[in-house]
C-alpha cells in the first residue's frame, strides 16, 4: 500500500531564517505530487505540483520554493521565512488518472516568530 | 463568487440525527468532485468521491446534480466519531486537472 511521509511534524522558526520541508511517497512510483498550505481556520491553498522530476508549478507567487530531485521525493524551501508563512503545509500525492483523488501527509505545522 | 462555497457551520446536531451538507462549485467544467474529513489539526482524509449516479457507503450517502452545481453529504445516523470538518473538492479538465477545496463545514455530533 501507499505511504505518505512528511517531517518535521512541527517546526518554530524566526522570522528571515531558512525552511526545508520534505515529503517522501512509498508504494507508488511517478505520482504527481502536491504541497498545500492551511493558514489557521482557512481552507487548504495549492502551493505548488509537480508531474515528474524536476517539473515544478507555482500556483501562488510568494517566497516559497519546491524541488523533486527524485520521483517520490518533494521539498518545499524558502530562504527567508515571514511571519505569513506561518501555516499548517500538507503534501499530497495522487496518480496520474483523470479524475483521480489526492492523499494527503500528515502535515508539518510552522509558526514563524 | 468563490469556485467552491461551502457552509462554515458548525452545524450541532445530536447522536442518532441525520444531517446533510451542500457545495456549489462555479465551474462548469469541473470533471471530478470528492468529500473529504479533516479531524482537528489532522490532515485531510478522503471520505469518498462522489459519482454522477449518486453513491452510498454505510451511513453516507453523496449526490451531484450538475445543472444546479452542487454536490451534497448526507449522514445518517450520526455518531459522535463523526465530528469534524467536512471538506467539499472540486477537480477540474484538462491535463493538469486542477483541483479546489472549499473551506470546510463543521460538524459537532452532541451526546
Amino acid at each position: 500500500s501507499q505511504t505518505i511521509h512528511q517531517w518535521p511534524a512541527t517546526l518554530v522558526q524566526p522570522v528571515g531564517s531558512p525552511l526545508s520541508l520534505e515529503c517522501t511517497v512509498e508504494g507508488t512510483s511517478n505520482p504527481n505530487l502536491y504541497w498545500y498550505r492551511q493558514a489557521a481556520g482557512r481552507g487548504l491553498q495549492l502551493l505548488f505540483y509537480s508531474v515528474g522530476i524536476g517539473q515544478i508549478s507555482s500556483e501562488v507567487p510568494q517566497n516559497l520554493s519546491a524541488s523533486r530531485p527524485q520521483d517520490r521525493q518533494f521539498i518545499l524551501s524558502s530562504k527567508k521565512l515571514l511571519l505569513s508563512d506561518s501555516g499548517f503545509y500538507l503534501c499530497a500525492w495522487s496518480v496520474k488518472l483523470a479524475g483521480s483523488e489526492q492523499y494527503f501527509g500528515p502535515g508539518t505545522r510552522l509558526t514563524v516568530t | 463568487r468563490k469556485e467552491v462555497e461551502q457552509d462554515p457551520g458548525p452545524f450541532n446536531v445530536p447522536e442518532g440525527a441525520t444531517v446533510a451538507f451542500n457545495c456549489t462549485y462555479s465551474n462548469s467544467a469541473s470533471q471530478s468532485f470528492f468529500w473529504y474529513r479533516q479531524d482537528c489539526r489532522k490532515e485531510p482524509k478522503l471520505l469518498m468521491s462522489v459519482y454522477s449516479s449518486g453513491n452510498e457507503d454505510g451511513r453516507f450517502t453523496a449526490q451531484l446534480n450538475r445543472a444546479s452545481q452542487y454536490i451534497s453529504l448526507l449522514i445518517r445516523d450520526s455518531k459522535l466519531s463523526d465530528s469534524a470538518t467536512y471538506l467539499c473538492v472540486v477537480r477540474g479538465s484538462g491535463g493538469y486537472q486542477k483541483v479546489t477545496f472549499g473551506t470546510g463545514t463543521k460538524l459537532q455530533v452532541i451526546p
